[in-house]
Formats: C-alpha cells, sequence, structure tokens
C-alpha cells in the first residue's frame, strides 16, 4: 500500500521568509504521480503540481519550486519569499500509473502542513 | 461560478439518522471522487465513479456508506444510522482527465454527528 508522509504539521514564517514543506512517500510500484495541493481557508482543494515518476528534474514556476529526489522518496516544496496569501493547508499526494482499473484514478494524501505567514 | 459545488455546506444530525450529501461535479467531466477529511487529517479516498458506475468503492469504511451518480453528472452519498465517528468534512472532486491526478474539489460539507 502506498503512504505519503509529511512530518511538520505546521510551520509559521514571516513575510517574506523562504520556507520549505516536507513530503516523503512509500511505494513499490515504479510508475506514479507525485502532487502538491493547497487547501485555503474556505476548504477546496487545488491543484498546485504533478510530477512524473520517471522525471525528477525540479521545477520552477514563480515563487514556487519542487525538488524531486526518487533515492530519498522524497518530494519537497519551497515557497520563496512567503506572502500572508500563502496561508493555507499544503497536501503532498500519491497517485500510482501503472495498474489497471479504477484502482489506478485514486490519489493517497498526506496529513498537511498547516503554513502560517505572518505579517 | 462553474466549480465543483457541494450541498449542504454543513449538517449536524442525531446519531443514527440518515444522511444524504450532494455533489454537483463541473459540467462535462466524467471523473468524480468522494473524499472524507476528519479534523487534522489528510483527505481520505471513499469513492471514485467514472461516468455512472462506481470504478473503485474500495475507500467506503462500510456498507452503511453508499453513492450514485445515476446520470454521470450529480452525486449522492447517503449514510445509514451515522455515528458520532462519521463525523467529518465530506469533500466531492471531479476531473475532465482523471487519469492525470489533476482533481478540482468543492468546499465540502461539514457532517457533525451528535
Amino acid at each position: 500500500a502506498q503512504k505519503v508522509t509529511q512530518a511538520q504539521t505546521e510551520i509559521s514564517v514571516v513575510e517574506k521568509e523562504d520556507v520549505t514543506l516536507d513530503c516523503v512517500y512509500e511505494t513499490r510500484d515504479t510508475t506514479y504521480y507525485l502532487f502538491w495541493y493547497k487547501q485555503p481557508p474556505s476548504g477546496e482543494l487545488v491543484f498546485l503540481i504533478r510530477r512524473n515518476s520517471f522525471d525528477e528534474q525540479n521545477e520552477i514556476s514563480g515563487r514556487y519550486s519542487w525538488n524531486f529526489q526518487k533515492s530519498t522518496s522524497s518530494f519537497n516544496f519551497t515557497i520563496t519569499a512567503s506572502q500572508v496569501v500563502d496561508s493555507a493547508v499544503y497536501f503532498c499526494a500519491l497517485k500510482l500509473t501503472g495498474r489497471r482499473g479504477g484502482s489506478n484514478y485514486k490519489l493517497t494524501f498526506g496529513k498537511g502542513t498547516l503554513l502560517t505567514v505572518n505579517p | 461560478g462553474a466549480g465543483v459545488s457541494q450541498t449542504p455546506s454543513n449538517k449536524v444530525t442525531e446519531k443514527g439518522k440518515y444522511v444524504e450529501l450532494r455533489c454537483d461535479p463541473i459540467s462535462g467531466h466524467t471523473a468524480l471522487y468522494w473524499y472524507r477529511q476528519s479534523l487534522g487529517q489528510g483527505p481520505e479516498f471513499l469513492i471514485y465513479f467514472q461516468g455512472t458506475g462506481a470504478a473503485d468503492d474500495s475507500g467506503l469504511p462500510n456498507d452503511r456508506f453508499f453513492a450514485v451518480r445515476p446520470e454521470g453528472s450529480v452525486s449522492t452519498l447517503k449514510i445509514q444510522r451515522t455515528e458520532r465517528g462519521d463525523s467529518a468534512v465530506y469533500l466531492c472532486a471531479s476531473s475532465q482527465r482523471p487519469h492525470t491526478g489533476e482533481l478540482f474539489f468543492g468546499e465540502g460539507s461539514r457532517l457533525t454527528v451528535l
């Protein structure tokens, strides 16, 4: 079975600080996707990024960057120059891609990290 | 807006009662998911629909939980003989490309069982 671990329950930073959210995953499958979702106070999760298990290139999108390291089964998320609007719960998730049937379509989420950015 | 709509947003019920939670997905999205999120936890998969059929219901905790999507659009999650442990936020998500894992979530229905 798959497992996603987000060891940081809560992180509090001051605006403009950089912050990294950790994610470690477990799976015996060799093909999978990794994700980050953001859950603001309104409640709906918002998709941020998807990485394929075959692609370990790091990715940058504006102030966001992601570091995928298969050797350590980690997919960490860094926010540079954090802003108050970044305050939310962030979830890391995993989805298998190599299986047939409905089980190929569900995401397994970590417990989330509550990020608070103070002005 | 044209996002995923869930009703009610809040539901308080007594132990033993029957509850229905409704999800209206984004128009044209063939895939629909139900997840359950308990306090301080991540979303936990319940069931996945592709069209009208449940392609994977392995996450339903027991036979008190049932979900339908009769016309391939709106879905209803039904909980019989509610228990206090059923209290959680029930999230619905839809997707046009479920193989990508990119889901669009609603704001959830918060269920409280007294």
